[in-house]
């Protein structure tokens, strides 16, 4: 079946630091990938998305790159803010499995960042 | 525009008794879907609605657990004889091309 798998956290930067967090997928298609951010108290909101190999997703500053070579679609950002303190879950979503369109998200990762 | 609404956002209960937490999607979106977050963990898929097909229970995690969907539209999942290990974050999504999904803020259940 399908599965996210993303780095444990918390993942703790100061300002202005880089920020990688990984994520690697199985999938018995071709899916779409997606990153979602959970600020406190909040639902998920898309953040991007990559609907095929080498597509690169990108906003706000956060970009992820569709390697099917590698099953990874990591997220990026080259100086990070406090306010990108939040919850970031790799998802993806594969309509070749058996037609099914329910998502398959990672655990989330939590970033924290110091001023 | 309007995003995905849910009521009430916190609910204590006894344990015991049941619940009903309120969905009210995106309008024109065919797809909905439920899930469960529990403190620390991800998200644990409930259920799934698209248009008028029959939903996708597979996630459900006893039969204490049920969701409608009225006229395509709003969905009520219900929880009859919760119980503590119920206490999680419940999250409902619509989509309209079953790709990207709008998530609703979500209803704090507390059982106690």
């Amino acid at each position: 079946g399908n599965s996210v798998t993303q780095m444990e956290g918390p993942v703790t930067l100061s300002e202005e630091a880089f920020l990688t967090i990984n994520c690697t997928y199985t999938a018995t298609g071709y899916p779409s990938l997606f990153w979602y951010v959970q600020y406190p108290g909040e639902g998920l909101q898309l953040l991007l998305k990559a609907t095929k190999a080498d597509d690169k997703g990108s906003n706000k500053g956060f970009e992820a790159t569709y390697r099917k070579e590698t099953t990874s679609f990591h997220l990026e950002k080259g100086s990070v803010q406090v306010s990108d303190s939040a919850v970031y879950f790799c998802a993806l979503s594969d309509p070749a499995s058996g037609g099914s369109y329910i998502p398959t998200f990672g655990r989330g990762t939590s970033l924290i960042v110091h001023p | 525009g309007a995003g995905v609404s849910q009521s009430p956002s916190n609910k204590v209960t006894e344990k015991g008794k049941d619940v009903e937490l309120r969905c009210d999607p995106i309008s024109g979106h065919t797809a909905l879907y439920w899930y469960r977050q529990s403190l620390g963990q991800g998200l644990e898929f409930l259920i799934y609605f698209q248009g008028n097909s029959a939903p996708d229970k597979s996630g459900l995690p006893s039969d204490r657990f049920s969701a409608e969907r009225t006229g395509g539209s709003v969905s009520t999942l219900t929880i009859q004889r919760t119980q503590q290990e119920d206490s999680a974050v419940y999250l409902c999504a619509s989509s309209r091309d079953r790709y990207e999904q709008y998530f609703g803020p979500g209803t704090r259940l507390t059982v106690t």
